[in-house]
């Protein structure tokens, strides 16, 4: 069983639609990081979040961390959002120490048309 | 702005040849992971490494996989004896404390043939 799940697993929108993607997860999480992975591979980290809410220009994260769900926006997408938005989380380590490793889930991608 | 580096780019290899894969990271980071990444598949955690040495490791860093920082700058990892397999885009990340960003390289793409 995945411990990190997006959805949905593709989308696409027309420019300037207002865009959702879920993260769920199922265990305790010290943190969630959303990334952003461009068509080249490079992976870029959008926000790190461990309650509430970001905002940074067009994209906002949110999370609840009772329901254990996370959310990304972005507001009047354009082309250029095309990528890969990966979940990735820092998981609550047991009985011992963190060394922030993240576990992901499988990605979005996105795709925007003009 | 500071970033992590990666070299090479692309790496093609034969089955059973040894690869090393470079890093390096941002200079006042105490953090460092590398992950790989499958065609089509999500990113795996193989391994992080915190006050010169290994700190936590997956189930895929078997004995074939080795880390090094050999000089306070660079960061490598070594695979002794590649399989096809092992074909994957191998990223590098740091990070200056455990609850803050996590900084990614651009990646090395590794082809075994």
């Amino acid at each position: 069983k995945n411990e990190v799940e997006q959805s949905p697993q593709n989308l696409t929108a027309q420019e300037g639609e207002f865009i959702t993607i879920n993260c769920s997860y199922s265990v305790g999480i010290s943190a969630l990081h959303w990334l952003q992975q461009h068509p080249g591979g490079g992976i870029v980290s959008l926000f790190m979040l461990s309650s509430g809410k970001k905002k940074h220009g067009r994209l906002i994260a949110t999370i609840n961390i009772q329901e254990k769900h996370s959310s990304l926006h972005i507001t009047a997408s354009h082309p250029r959002d095309s990528a890969v938005y990966i979940c990735a989380v820092l998981l609550i380590n047991a009985g011992g120490t963190s060394y922030g490793k993240l576990t992901f889930g499988q990605g979005t991608i996105l795709t925007v048309h003009p | 702005e500071p970033e992590v580096t990666q070299t090479p780019s692309h790496q093609v290899t034969q089955m059973g040849q040894e690869v090393i894969l470079r890093c390096v990271p941002i200079s006042n980071h105490l953090y460092f992971y590398w992950y790989r990444q499958i065609l089509g598949q999500k990113v795996e955690f193989l391994v992080s490494f915190y006050n010169n040495e290994i700190s936590e490791k997956s189930e895929i860093f078997d004995d074939q996989f080795s880390v090094e920082r050999p000089d306070g700058s660079n960061f490598t990892l070594k695979i002794r004896s590649t399989k096809l397999e092992d074909s994957a885009m191998y990223f590098c990340a740091s990070k200056r404390r455990v609850l803050t960003v996590q900084f990614f390289g651009p990646g090395t793409r590794l082809t075994v043939l």
